[in-house]
């Protein structure tokens, strides 16, 4: 069964201080990763897919990476409106295109 | 596009009456998920359809649950009865080429 554990659970980070979340999988046969926020109250807003290890996307002051067993999101220098939770999920073998989602991580950042 | 539609936004019902969510999916996407979200046990894949046909619907909890896909801009996911234990925010989900896309999701209270 796919697994997807995310860490830390919470994140609070004055503006302009850089973290990393972490999203550590066990799946048979990754065939995507994927990166959502999630405002509260609203859906999951796709942000990013990494396919294979050692791939890394951007966007605005967000970066994800992946390996082979993890993924990192990198924020860097954030602001206020970069607070949300960050969901990680897998789209792995022969499952369709269904994904499986991590815990997620509340990420606040304060002024 | 509109994107997702989803409704209700917010359901409140008694325990044993019949609650149905109804989405409407993006034109063009063969793919449609319903997950239902909790503080406990975060996102989990109820059932998911592939050109109006259920694909998995290993995640149903059980037969009180339902969900249909007459058409290819409709699907039904259908209570009964309910109990308070399926107070959750349930989100629909359709995607064609990887990513998911969700919309605002229906939050039950179920009393």
């Amino acid at each position: 069964e796919d697994q997807v554990t995310q860490s830390p659970e919470a994140l609070r980070l004055q503006e302009g201080e850089s973290s990393s979340l972490n999203c550590s999988y066990t799946v048979s046969g990754l065939r995507g990763l994927f990166w959502y926020r999630q405002d509260p109250g609203k859906g999951p807003e796709f942000l990013f897919t990494l396919y294979s290890a050692g791939e890394e996307k951007e966007k605005e002051r967000l970066k994800a990476t992946l390996t082979k067993k993890e993924s990192f999101l990198h924020i860097t220098a954030p602001k206020p409106e970069d607070s949300a939770t960050y969901l990680c999920a897998v789209q792995a073998g022969a499952a369709g295109n269904k994904l499986t989602f991590g815990g997620g991580t509340r990420v606040l950042v304060k002024p | 596009d509109a994107g997702v539609i989803q409704s209700p936004r917010h359901e409140v019902t008694e325990m044993g009456q019949e609650v149905t969510l109804r989405c409407k999916p993006i034109s063009g996407h063969d793919y449609l998920f319903w997950y239902r979200q909790t503080m406990m046990r975060g996102l989990e894949l109820l059932i998911y359809f592939n050109n109006n046909v259920p694909i998995d619907d290993s995640g149903m909890p059980e037969d009180r649950f339902s969900a249909k896909m007459p058409n290819a801009s409709f699907s039904t996911l259908k209570i009964q009865p309910s109990e308070p234990r399926d107070s959750a925010v349930y989100f629909c989900a359709s995607s064609f080429a990887g990513e998911l896309f969700f919309g605002e999701g229906s939050r039950l209270t179920v009393l």
